[in-house]
Parts: structure tokens; C-alpha cells; sequence
């Protein structure tokens, strides 16, 4: 079956840090998104990735589409404190109608 | 000017009863969806509506049914709650089936 990967699970980083986590899928996805979540609230859209090799940024968040079109990256540069949550990638499978989630990465930040 | 909103936030119930959780979006958008989130902070999609239209069905008990009054609602119902039931429930709404979903800030049901 399709199966869609997200790491690291987890992160413990310094702030300050940079942090990268990815999504790999078995199939080919047209479209990648990521999310944050904070405890008690609903995911919020980050970046929204529609072509293969596309790179796109949001202040210090950068996101990838693989060439592949099977991964995808999320990069946070200069971490602080409020960085802290679960991101999550999403994505549809080329011939697939429904948004389909990794299992998050939480993020922690020491100041 | 809150964009995607459910209630209630919590929700704490006996098993075998039957509650709903509402939904409501101001976006103008034409799809919306329930997703269930679990213990393990796992996202799952329950349904989708277009223009009112059930599009998605995922393998959801029936005893959840979800109805939509008009496109700018979209509200579950849950017969027979069983402990199993427990997690949160997170409403989304987007402008068509495959552009970008905007979530609600979920209702966290806990059935005892």
C-alpha cells in the first residue's frame, strides 16, 4: 500500500539551531504541504508546494518539493522558543483525491 | 474574524450516548472535512462535503454521520459513543478538493 514517512519524530534542539525534517511517500505526490500545530489549536498551513523542484520560503521556513516527487523537506533556520510544536507534511498522491498526513515531527526548543 | 470554528472545544460524554459537534467556516470556501486526530497526534480524514456533495467517505462505524445544512456548515454526528471514540475532532474547509485545507481548533471529545 501507499505509505507516507515523516522524520525525525522528534527534535530536541538549542535555540538558535537550525532544524530540517522530510516526508517520504511510496507513490508520487502533486502536492505538499506543511503544517504546525500548537497544543490545544488546529494545524496551521506553513507552505504550500505545487510543482516538482519548487522551493519555496516563509520567513525562516523553507520547503522543498523533491525532484522525485516522492519527498520533501521543511527547514527552520535560527530557531526560538515559540518554534515549538508538531509539524506535519501533507500530501496527495497523483491520483488521490484526499490530503494525506505524516505522523508530525515534535520540535522542542531550549532557550 | 475567526475563519474556521467549531464547538463545543471539549466535549465529555458517557459511552452509549449520542452527541454532535458543529463546524462553521466564513471563507467562502466550497469543501469542507472532518479529520480525526488520535493519541498519537495521528491525522485521519472521517469525510469531505463539496457544495453539500459527501465526496469523501473514509472507513468511518456509521454511527457517525455528518451533515451539511448549507456550504458553510458542516456538522457530525456520533450515535452509540464508545471509548474508542475518544480523540479530537478537527473541521477544515478549503476552496475546492485539492487547493490547501484550513483547520478549525478542534473539540476534544473524551468518552468515559
Amino acid at each position: 500500500g501507499q505509505q507516507l514517512n515523516q522524520s525525525p519524530q522528534s527534535m530536541f534542539i538549542q535555540e538558535g539551531e537550525d532544524v530540517s525534517m522530510n516526508c517520504t511517500s511510496s507513490s508520487i505526490f502533486n502536492t505538499w504541504l506543511w503544517y504546525k500545530q500548537e497544543p490545544g489549536e488546529g494545524p496551521v498551513l506553513l507552505i504550500a508546494l505545487y510543482k516538482a523542484g519548487e522551493l519555496t520560503s516563509n520567513g525562516r521556513l523553507t520547503a522543498q518539493f523533491g525532484i522525485t516527487r516522492k519527498d520533501s523537506f521543511l527547514n527552520i533556520s535560527a530557531s526560538i522558543p515559540s518554534d515549538v510544536g508538531i509539524y506535519f507534511c501533507a500530501g496527495r498522491w497523483e491520483y488521490g483525491n484526499k490530503l494525506v498526513f505524516g505522523a508530525g515531527t515534535i520540535l522542542r526548543v531550549k532557550s | 474574524d475567526t475563519a474556521v470554528s467549531q464547538t463545543p472545544k471539549y466535549l465529555v460524554t458517557q459511552m452509549g450516548n449520542d452527541k454532535s459537534i458543529k463546524c462553521e467556516q466564513n471563507l467562502g470556501h466550497d469543501t469542507m472535512y472532518w479529520y480525526k486526530q488520535d493519541s498519537k497526534k495521528f491525522l485521519k480524514i472521517m469525510f469531505s462535503y463539496n457544495n453539500k456533495e459527501l465526496i469523501i467517505n473514509e472507513t468511518v462505524p456509521n454511527r457517525f454521520s455528518p451533515k451539511s445544512p448549507d456550504k458553510a456548515h458542516l456538522n457530525l454526528h456520533i450515535n452509540s459513543l464508545e471509548l474508542g471514540d475518544s480523540a479530537v475532532y478537527f473541521c477544515a474547509s478549503s476552496r475546492g478538493l485539492n487547493n490547501e485545507q484550513f483547520f478549525g481548533p478542534g473539540t476534544r471529545l473524551t468518552v468515559l
